[in-house]
């Protein structure tokens, strides 16, 4: 089946640790996405990729990184200069044209301890 | 740039009931429009889009929205709420970025309760 995996489903964190979130997709889409979603606060935009080898920051981009080494494969680091990593992280694919949908993967929920 | 707002944090509505979801938009040049519907725990699934022709456009699950280009507005609707509808959604719009490429904006999500 065609779709996004996400992995971990469920994540913990110490304090000043770096943790990645996996994201694959094999659904040959060019652009991928990273999402952050808090209570009350909808999706805010991490970090987004239109091709292999390229990637923008979003709205919320600081104590985050990202790689796109491969088009299937759009890694997040959280790093420890995140402040407040608590929240449930969406990757997100799409076709690179501006009229096209976005499909989700069910996301990983990070909590620090 | 380009936004959504959904003025409705939460809407109630009995089972076989219509249902109404609000979302207003504000966009330079021709909008792109989106619904997509999330269940607990679980990521976003696209609902439908707008994206010129019909005002009315028709998407998954018994679900349709109308574009008013007078208004703003996509509001999402369904004839006949299910229980099962009971869910959170959210309004968005693409968008282009600042160094290259498109985005979805997302809305701040509307909780849909139905009771049976």
């Amino acid at each position: 089946d065609g779709g996004i995996t996400q992995s971990p489903k469920y994540l913990f964190r110490k304090e000043g640790q770096n943790v990645t979130l996996s994201c694959e997709q094999n659904l040959n889409h060019d652009a991928m996405y990273w999402y952050r979603q808090d209570p009350g606060q909808g999706l805010r935009l991490i970090y987004y990729s239109q091709i292999v080898n390229d990637f923008q920051k979003g709205d919320i981009a600081e104590g985050y990184s990202v790689s796109r080494e491969k088009k299937e494969s759009f890694p997040l680091t959280v790093t420890s200069a995140q402040k407040n990593p608590t929240a449930f992280y969406l990757c997100a694919s799409s076709e690179r044209e501006f009229n096209t949908e976005a499909f989700f993967g069910q996301g990983t929920r990070l909590t620090v301890v | 740039a380009q936004s959504v707002a959904q003025p409705e944090d939460q809407v109630n509505v009995a089972e076989g009931n219509p249902l109404t979801v609000k979302c207003t938009y504000s966009v330079s040049g021709n909008p792109y429009l989106f619904w997509y519907v999330q269940y607990p725990n679980r990521g976003l699934q696209f609902l439908l889009k707008y994206i010129t022709g019909d005002n009315l456009v028709k998407g998954s699950y018994g679900f349709e929205a109308e574009f008013n280009k007078s208004q703003t507005s996509f509001h999402l609707k369904k004839p006949s709420a299910l229980v099962s509808d009971s869910a959170l959604y959210f309004c968005a719009v693409r968008d282009k970025g600042n160094t290259g490429g498109f985005k979805t904006i997302f809305g701040a999500g509307t909780r849909l309760f139905v009771k049976a």
